[in-house]
């Protein structure tokens, strides 16, 4: 299995500009995940999905942030506008029913 | 409500040397729980993972945990570090099942391997 991917590995953008990062979870997983991880705050969840249905967003910083999941093997976050204090590392994990998280390698996201 | 607690920020180790970090949670019921390891630049892999039966967890790259329910610790050992060791350290517990099915980390404990 390929794991979990993730594109792009790498994003460099300007403040004000449209930052859309995608994911392919494991074949077969029914639950996503998507993650932030910056050094002040650490890895924090910002919303999942179960079956391609968002779940809990509650980790969503703003309205500028949003997620799809349009069907079992793809899911995006976009950032629209994008600002610098956005800038982290952005995972993505999917899982089945027993609750073990396989991680991307994480798209690294600088907003200048 | 969940939680888990890394006491330790920061561990710094010789090449050779045993290694042992401490992870305290806070849970309802019978937890799974799990370590993480981040590689620099990498992504989170999984080291090892209880869910029930022996409390004593074999892992890969050498890694075990012994799982405490008296002490509510998950503490992760590795008898003898290596330098590709060096990495920072991540214990979750879950799943939250009164917010759905989400795992909560801990801060996590970064390893630096001297010589």
């Amino acid at each position: 299995d390929a794991g979990v991917i993730q594109s792009p590995r790498h994003e460099v953008t300007e403040m004000g500009q449209e930052v859309t990062l995608r994911c392919k979870p494991i074949s077969g997983h029914d639950y996503l995940f998507w993650y932030r991880q910056t050094m002040m705050r650490g890895l924090e969840l910002l919303i999942y999905f179960n079956n391609n249905v968002p779940i809990d967003d509650s980790g969503m910083p703003e309205d500028r942030f949003s997620a799809k999941m349009p069907n079992a093997s793809f899911s995006t976050l976009k950032i629209q506008p994008s600002e610098p204090r956005d800038s982290a590392v952005y995972f993505c994990a999917s899982s089945g029913r027993q609750e073990t998280q396989y991680f991307g390698p994480g798209t690294r996201l600088l907003v200048l | 409500a969940q939680s888990v607690t890394q006491p330790d920020i920061h561990i710094t180790v010789s090449e050779g040397a045993s290694l042992e970090l401490r992870c305290n949670y806070s849970y309802g019921a019978t937890p799974y729980l799990f370590w993480y390891v981040q590689s620099p630049g990498q992504g989170l892999q999984l080291l090892l993972k209880y869910f029930s039966g022996d409390t004593l967890v074999q892992g890969i790259k050498g890694f075990e945990a012994e799982f405490k329910r008296s002490q509510s610790s998950f503490n992760l050992r590795k008898p003898s570090v290596h330098w590709s060791d060096a990495a920072e350290y991540f214990c979750a517990v879950g799943p939250d099942r009164a917010a759905g099915n989400k795992l909560t980390f801990g801060g996590g404990t970064r390893v630096l391997v001297k010589p």
